[in-house]
């Protein structure tokens, strides 16, 4: 299995809803990470996980909160979004210290 | 700063021409380069890496990349362009093993049949 599976595709939802992004990889990768995707722009570094541990987080607003259950999973909490939050949210996974990212196919998110 | 320039927004070439996209970087040391590409609606997949060794690196679907050091550039080519090329091209440096990837801004190559 050379993927990594997001979800959900689409996702809307009101300010003052909460929700969650999952991503999921069964290729071995101890390192996970979320990225922010506007239109027609580079990703975003949002968050780094390494072997569950959360390594890197990029002054991300607490509205974001990622959680990281086990070896293969990965969760992004959502709560009080802001319109401008409205992206596409990409999932990612390597070896630690890897130096090919394999990307989920994203969850776009739009926030009314 | 370290930084990273894709100087073409977009590139068009015409289906079975050569095409060349761009990309710059100004990283101290001897960085990792990459490039990722986008179709619509999709996630980013690799398509090769430099990181040592020959500078003329190969990688998915017939593209290839030239290293130059004293240019510090990495262009992203491919004899012959297919219709089904047509997405959008980061090119990313990895400064040292240490340090995540910095990203281009991307460019939007269109092929034209």
């Amino acid at each position: 299995d050379t993927e990594v599976t997001q979800t959900p595709k689409h996702l809307v939802m009101g300010m003052t809803n909460k929700k969650s992004l999952k991503c999921e990889q069964h290729m071995g990768h101890r390192a996970m990470y979320w990225y922010k995707q506007k239109a027609k722009k580079p990703p975003e570094l949002m968050f780094v996980y390494s072997y569950e541990k959360l390594s890197i987080n990029e002054s991300v607003p607490s509205r974001f909160s990622p959680e990281c259950p086990n070896s293969s999973l990965l969760n992004l909490h959502l709560h009080a979004l802001q319109p401008e939050d409205s992206a596409l949210y990409l999932c990612a996974s390597s070896q630690p210290g890897a130096n090919v990212l394999t990307f989920g196919a994203g969850s776009r998110l739009t926030v009314l | 700063a370290q930084s990273v320039a894709q100087p073409e927004d977009q590139v068009n070439v015409a289906e079975g021409n050569p095409l060349t996209v761009k990309c710059t970087y100004s990283v101290s040391g001897n960085p990792y380069l990459f490039w990722y590409v986008q179709y619509p609606n999709r996630g980013l997949q690799f398509l090769l890496k430099y990181i040592t060794g020959d500078n003329l690196v190969k990688g998915s679907y017939g593209f290839e990349a030239e290293f130059n050091k004293s240019q510090t550039s990495f262009h992203l080519k491919k004899p012959s362009a297919l219709v089904s090329d047509s997405a959008l091209y980061f090119c990313a440096v990895r400064p040292d093993s240490n340090y995540q990837l910095i990203w281009g801004a991307g460019t939007k190559l269109i092929i034209k049949p």
